[in-house]
């Protein structure tokens, strides 16, 4: 069995601050990790994602994540937020050895200050 | 690679209307996956395909809802006798099975039951 959770369903940051999203998962077996962000009225854009190896991903538009396993966690970090980051980002976790299932936390929304 | 799509992009129906979902996945991705997702939340896992067999089911699917893939292309979801609880964002999401574990997904269909 694999869960999520995503701690802060809003965080607030002012445009080049930095930004920390948080996730922490459960999962019996070694997990697979993602990070997705959703748009208004979109679909799921993958961020990054964590399978095997080096446990600093980096992702698309400047965001990456660590993965630390004594912690089971996975937090997303950007180090200068812009306005366009604003948006709904999920975290989510599957069984490692194959596309399975993804199991998502419940989000986070962005919001970017001027 | 023209992404995942869905259709209709919005659907308003009356309760105890039947209704029914299309999802064209990336060409040659021979897994496929149904996401239901409620305001604020994250989506949840329905029913998996590989090729045209449905290898899982949540047990969230009840028996109103059925999804085909009936030649290991596009599939269908179906839900008989809409319900107001049954209002959400339907996603589809398309992997390939070459070991890539990445999901992408498309825009999602709004049902709006009335």
């Amino acid at each position: 069995a694999q869960s999520v959770t995503q701690l802060g369903s809003h965080v607030s940051v002012s445009e080049g601050a930095l930004v920390l999203l948080r996730c922490n998962y459960s999962s019996s077996v070694p997990p697979y990790l993602f990070w997705y962000v959703q748009y208004p009225n979109q679909g799921l854009q993958l961020l990054l994602k964590y399978t095997t190896g080096a446990t600093l991903v980096k992702g698309i538009n400047g965001f990456e994540a660590e993965f630390k396993k004594s912690e089971t966690s996975f937090h997303l970090t950007k180090p200068s937020a812009h306005m366009s980051d604003a948006a709904e980002y999920f975290c989510a976790v599957s069984p490692s050895g194959s596309a399975r299932q993804l199991t998502f936390g419940s989000g986070t929304q962005l919001t970017v200050l001027p | 690679d023209t992404g995942v799509s869905q259709d209709p992009r919005h659907k308003i129906t009356k309760r105890g209307q039947n209704v029914t979902f299309r999802c064209d996945p990336i060409s040659e991705h021979n897994r496929l996956y149904w996401y239901r997702q409620t305001l604020g939340q994250g989506p949840e896992f329905l029913t998996y395909f590989q090729n045209e067999a449905q290898l899982e089911k949540s047990r969230l699917l009840s028996d109103r809802f059925s999804a085909e893939r009936p030649k290991g292309s596009f599939s269908t979801l179906e839900i008989q006798r809409t319900e107001q609880g049954d209002s959400a964002m339907y996603l589809c999401a398309s992997s390939s099975g070459t070991g890539l574990v990445e999901q992408y997904f498309g825009p999602g269909t709004r049902l709006t039951v009335t």
